[in-house]
């Protein structure tokens, strides 16, 4: 069946990095694109952007341009978000999300999440 | 940018009763709308997309309609388990979630 595992929880300091994975199985993985979601605690969801896990191109949210990237390691099945320079409004948890065959914005799987919390 | 309305943001009812939560969009999105379950401390989980088709595996209680900028997710014969949030996504002109509509039994 369709699976994807995030990695585990973070607490990190401001302006430390964290990197978060998201290993996907019962499906190849890149035939469908993989989106990231953002959900700080006790609020709603915020797209961030999404990769072709074909090309490997990312597309960023307005709002995620900079300190924020998408990678794979398609050899893996694995997409991963890189956040730098963190801040304390990065506390959130991170979905990835799957594109679906038949339309890419509609999201038909997702991980379990990844808590991050940033604090001093 | 297209905005997304969700309403209203808590509901409470009872089991059994028909419920329906309203998404309403600043413009057309010409039915490129989804509804998203998300139950205390999970994933969300898709329900409804293309405005009115029920994702595989979804009971047939859940039904979207709607057109233009007015959607509605219905939910008949509700039951304590669909206690949760629901959030509404657009997919015409970008990506965009509404703020959602947190479901309660009474």
């Amino acid at each position: 069946q369709i699976q994807l595992v995030q990695s585990g929880p973070e607490l990190k300091k401001p302006g430390e990095s964290v990197k978060i994975s998201c290993k996907a199985s019962g499906y190849t993985f890149t035939d469908y694109a993989m989106h990231w979601v953002k959900q700080a605690p006790g609020k709603g969801l915020k797209w961030m952007g999404w990769i072709n896990t074909y090309t490997g191109k990312p597309t960023y949210a307005d709002d995620f341009k900079g300190r924020f990237v998408f990678s794979l390691e398609a050899s893996a099945s694995t997409a991963n978000l890189q956040i730098s320079n963190l801040k304390n409004e990065d506390t959130a948890t991170y979905f990835c999300a799957r594109g679906a065959y038949w339309e890419r914005d509609v999201m038909d799987a997702w991980g379990q999440g990844a808590s991050v919390t940033v604090s001093s | 940018d297209i905005q997304m309305t969700q309403s209203p943001s808590l509901l409470s009812a009872s089991v059994g009763d028909r419920v329906t939560l309203s998404c309403k969009a600043s413009q057309s999105i010409y039915n490129s709308l989804t509804w998203y379950q998300q139950k205390l401390g999970e994933a969300p989980k898709l329900l409804i997309y293309d405005a009115n088709s029920l994702q595989t595996g979804i009971p047939s209680r859940f039904s979207g309609s709607g057109s233009g900028t007015d959607y509605t997710l219905t939910i008949s014969n509700l039951q304590p388990e669909d206690v949760a949030t629901y959030f509404c996504q657009k997919y015409y002109s970008g990506l965009t979630f509404g703020s959602g509509t947190k479901l309660e039994i009474k």
